[in-house]
């Protein structure tokens, strides 16, 4: 299957401090992504959809101004938390398609955020 | 939205014996049915998934099964090997594109 690129896939930072993950898709053309956040032993929650070159469409419940979340080109979408705190750690996963509605979803390996 | 059930949460099987996960689903114009893999610490592994004009697909171990009608969908494993203990999610894609996970099954494979 094809590939997605996440990084890093694990980040410790202090509360009050932003940090950006990025994902990239290495052998296709990814116009739609997705970002999940996944708590221990739970399922993975849909957080927002980007389609390349648009604002993102937010899940409810996830503040957008929390979860910034960039997806300037075809191969490159980045999710930046703001102000992170304790509750914030998670792990963070982004997938790609390259057809929203019909292709497959390539999910990258993860992130794991924890805040001090 | 669509609502995906996915049952049993845990499931624990001897080597060589067969394990089959069931998940339901509540939009009936979802038209996809991936089941992932998920192992410790990294992200979902795509298995095997199916589309809604199929009823069922087999790649060698792994075969699933869609039942629109009732809108359910399995996963089964034959010949269970250690390695394929881990956390199992099904999922189902609604017109939108959105995929919706089920719960997730923790699966473990006695040798």
């Amino acid at each position: 299957g094809a590939v997605v690129s996440q990084h890093p896939s694990w980040v410790i930072c202090k509360s009050g401090t932003s940090v950006k993950i990025e994902c990239r898709s290495l052998d296709f053309q990814a116009t739609t992504m997705f970002w999940y956040r996944q708590f221990p032993k739970q399922s993975l929650m849909l957080m927002a959809t980007s389609n390349e070159g648009s604002k993102a469409t937010y899940e409810q419940g996830v503040e957008k101004d929390k979860f910034l979340i960039n997806h300037a080109s075809l191969t490159l979408s980045t999710l930046t938390v703001t102000s992170a705190h304790p509750e914030d750690s998670s792990f963070y996963i982004c997938s790609g398609t390259g057809a929203a509605n019909t292709g497959e979803l390539f999910f990258g390996e993860g992130s794991r955020l924890t805040v001090l | 939205g669509e609502n995906v059930e996915q049952h049993p949460s845990t499931l624990s099987v001897q080597e060589g014996d067969s394990a089959v996960i069931k998940c339901t689903y509540s939009d009936s114009a979802s038209n996809y049915f991936p089941w992932y893999k998920q192992e410790l610490g990294k992200g979902p592994q795509l298995i095997i998934d199916i589309r809604s004009n199929v009823g069922e697909k087999k790649d060698q171990r792994i075969a699933v099964t869609l039942n629109k009608t009732a809108k359910h969908f399995s996963l089964h494993i034959t010949e269970t090997q250690p390695e394929d203990s881990a956390v199992y999610f099904c999922a189902a894609r609604s017109m939108g594109g959105k995929l919706t996970f089920g719960q997730g099954t923790i699966l473990t494979v006695h040798p």
